[in-house]
């Protein structure tokens, strides 16, 4: 149980264009779900929490206006990388806080590469 | 929570070893640990857990040991075998019970098992 689906596992796209990436959750609602960036042989770092029906929080350094990130529904949210350019290329992943358990559960990772 | 290096600490081990994974946090008021693996490509795989008032858990062939002292949190894996080869992060949730339920990811080591 618990399992968080995440698309697409790979994206390519050209400078400025921008990119959605999805994070469902399956089998529970997710009221509140993390985006995270990892660069190679990097730690994860948050960029964002997204809690359901309401504004994302953002975490220091992240531009809100380039990662935009909706959640309107219990199962699902999005992240969409505005203008994206070539440092932009990273591994992005989700995760959602499981309810009742304190746990948490990540989705496969989107690995995006700006050309 | 840990500053994020550029590189990434190494553990090598022949297989039937026994690995011990280091792990030091900076919060205080850090009341939740988790031990994740990372495979590559792949999204952090929950290991284990250990909860501040405790000071060692077991599950199976991991064992996750808590110094709330020193702020110190170990993973030791019995009897390394090849699979077991990976990333693995500690993490912890510095809400001190509140209601962010932000993770914070250590640097990561990369374990290698040698055949």
């Amino acid at each position: 149980g618990a399992v968080v689906s995440q698309h697409p596992s790979r994206v390519i796209c050209k400078s400025g264009t921008s990119v959605k990436i999805e994070c469902r959750s399956l089998d529970f609602q997710a009221t509140t779900m993390f985006w995270y960036r990892q660069f190679p042989k990097q730690s994860l770092m948050l960029m964002a929490t997204s809690n359901e029906g309401s504004k994302a929080t953002y975490e220091q350094g992240v531009e809100k206006d380039k990662f935009l990130i909706n959640h309107a529904s219990l199962t699902l949210s999005t992240l969409t990388v505005t203008s994206a350019h070539p440092e932009d290329s990273s591994f992005y992943i989700c995760s959602a806080l499981v309810p009742g358990a304190h746990g948490y559960t990540f989705g496969s990772g989107t690995r995006l590469t700006v050309v | 929570g840990e500053s994020v290096g550029l590189h990434l600490p190494t553990l090598s081990v022949q297989e039937g070893d026994n690995s011990i994974i280091n792990c030091a946090y900076s919060n205080s008021a850090s009341d939740y640990f988790i031990w994740y693996k990372q495979e590559s490509g792949k999204g952090p795989q929950f290991i284990i857990d250990i909860r501040s008032n405790m000071d060692k858990r077991q599950g199976q062939r991991v064992t996750v040991l808590l110094n709330k002292t020193v702020k110190h949190l170990s993973l030791q894996i019995a009897a390394t075998q090849p699979g077991d080869s990976a990333v693995y992060f500690c993490a912890e949730n510095g809400s001190g019970g509140g209601s962010n339920y932000k993770l914070t990811f250590g640097k990561g080591t990369l374990l290698t098992v040698n055949p």
